[in-house]
Parts: C-alpha cells; sequence; structure tokens
C-alpha cells in the first residue's frame, strides 16, 4: 500500500511571499489532514476534511492560510504572505481505511519542511 | 494547561536500558491512547494503542495507562540503537471521530 505523499519536502522562501504545499493521501481514505509541527513541539491540527468539507479548520490561521481537497483525493494547503513564524514541518496525514486498523488506518506523510528567512 | 504534558528531554540512555517515557492529559473524555514515533525528518509512525487502562505488551515495547490519574507510559526494554526517535503522546475522544491532540514529544537517543 502506497504511503500519503507530499511535496515537496523543502522549501525556503522570503517573508511576505507565498508557498503551496501538496498532498495526496492513501488511496480510500476519506479523511484527510494538514498539520503544522514547530520543532520541539508535537503536530498541531489546521485542518481536518472529510471527502472535501472541511470538518475542522477552527487552528486555521485564515488571514493567511488556506486549503483545499477539490474531488475528495488530494489537497493543497497555501501559506500567503508567509510570516517567519511560519517555518514549521507540515504534515499531512489520512485516515478512513477498515475499523479493524488501528485507528482507521491513520498514516502521516513526511512532511515538507519550511524555512520562511 | 496543555491537553497532553510530556517531558521533552531530551533523553540519553546506553543500549540495553530500560527506557520510561511518561505523560499526563487533562480532559477525562479522552478514551484512547496512543504512542507515536516520530524518526529525524519522517512522519510520525503509530508504534501501540490502547482504550483502557492497564498495560498493553508488545514486544520490547509496554504502554500503560492509569484512567484515574490521567498518566500515560512508554516501556521500551533492552533498548536498542534504532529506538533513537522522538517519541509522541497522543490521546483521542471519539475513535470515530479521529481527531488527535499531540503531546510535545520526547527526544530519546540510545547510546551504543
Amino acid at each position: 500500500e502506497a504511503g500519503v505523499a507530499q511535496s515537496p519536502r523543502y522549501k525556503i522562501i522570503e517573508k511576505r511571499q507565498s508557498v503551496a504545499f501538496w498532498c495526496n493521501p492513501i488511496s480510500g481514505h476519506a479523511t484527510l489532514y494538514w498539520y503544522q509541527q514547530i520543532l520541539g513541539q508535537g503536530p498541531k491540527l489546521l485542518i481536518q476534511f472529510q471527502n472535501n468539507g472541511v470538518v475542522d479548520d477552527s487552528q486555521l490561521p485564515k488571514d493567511r492560510f488556506s486549503a483545499e481537497r477539490l474531488k475528495g483525493v488530494d489537497s493543497t494547503l497555501k501559506i500567503q504572505p508567509a510570516k517567519l513564524e511560519d517555518s514549521a514541518v507540515y504534515l499531512c496525514a489520512s485516515s478512513g481505511g477498515p475499523t479493524r486498523s488501528p485507528n482507521y488506518g491513520y498514516t502521516f506523510g513526511s512532511g515538507t519542511r519550511l524555512t520562511v528567512v | 494547561q496543555k491537553e497532553v504534558e510530556q517531558d521533552p528531554g531530551p533523553l540519553s540512555v546506553p543500549e540495553g536500558a530500560i527506557v520510561s517515557l511518561n505523560c499526563t492529559y487533562s480532559n477525562s473524555a479522552f478514551q484512547y491512547f496512543m504512542w507515536y514515533r516520530q524518526y529525524s525528518r519522517k512522519g510520525p509512525e503509530l508504534l501501540m494503542y490502547t482504550y483502557s487502562s492497564g498495560n498493553k505488551e508488545d514486544g520490547r515495547f509496554t504502554a500503560q495507562v492509569d484512567k484515574s490519574s490521567k498518566y500515560i507510559s512508554l516501556f521500551i526494554r533492552d533498548s536498542q540503537p534504532s529506538d533513537s526517535a522522538t517519541y509522541l503522546c497522543v490521546v483521542g475522544s471519539n475513535f470515530g471521530n479521529e481527531k488527535l491532540t499531540f503531546g510535545t514529544g520526547t527526544r530519546l537517543t540510545i547510546i551504543p
């Protein structure tokens, strides 16, 4: 089974520039998550999709962050304009596998490491 | 108060030692408990999960939950250099909701 694919792996941008990250979840997983992991901290949920609808975006800074999941499959997360404090790893995860799977097969990608200078 | 508190370490122990990782949570609504392992430059991966108080063993790993004190532990026996990683304590309140709350993680290094 292919894992959660994310790209790019690394990105360096200047503050006030824009950036976009892409995620392709495990085939058949209905739920997709974007997390932000700042160095030395645990992942923080930014947004959760169920198919192509938003379930929870309460911690998404909507003045600068946006995310979409068109057609209920892959997803993009955008930051515009970026700030220095946005430097972090952005993790995508998906779930929704067979109920016998631990935690519905909740699986993370390797993340995109963003550095804002 | 954070929902999940975990000592960030770092923790360094010699190979073969028993490792004890701990965390506490504040909300009694959390009903299932997991440990994720995260290697450098990788995403977290599920290591163990449990729903009930008590011990759950899987090879060299034992997860322990005490719901009365809201305390979660992970023990690693016969630690190996390949166990060097960050260990994240994770809790959830509704299995069907699939919303997880992460601790800050403890960075562990096993010294050969």
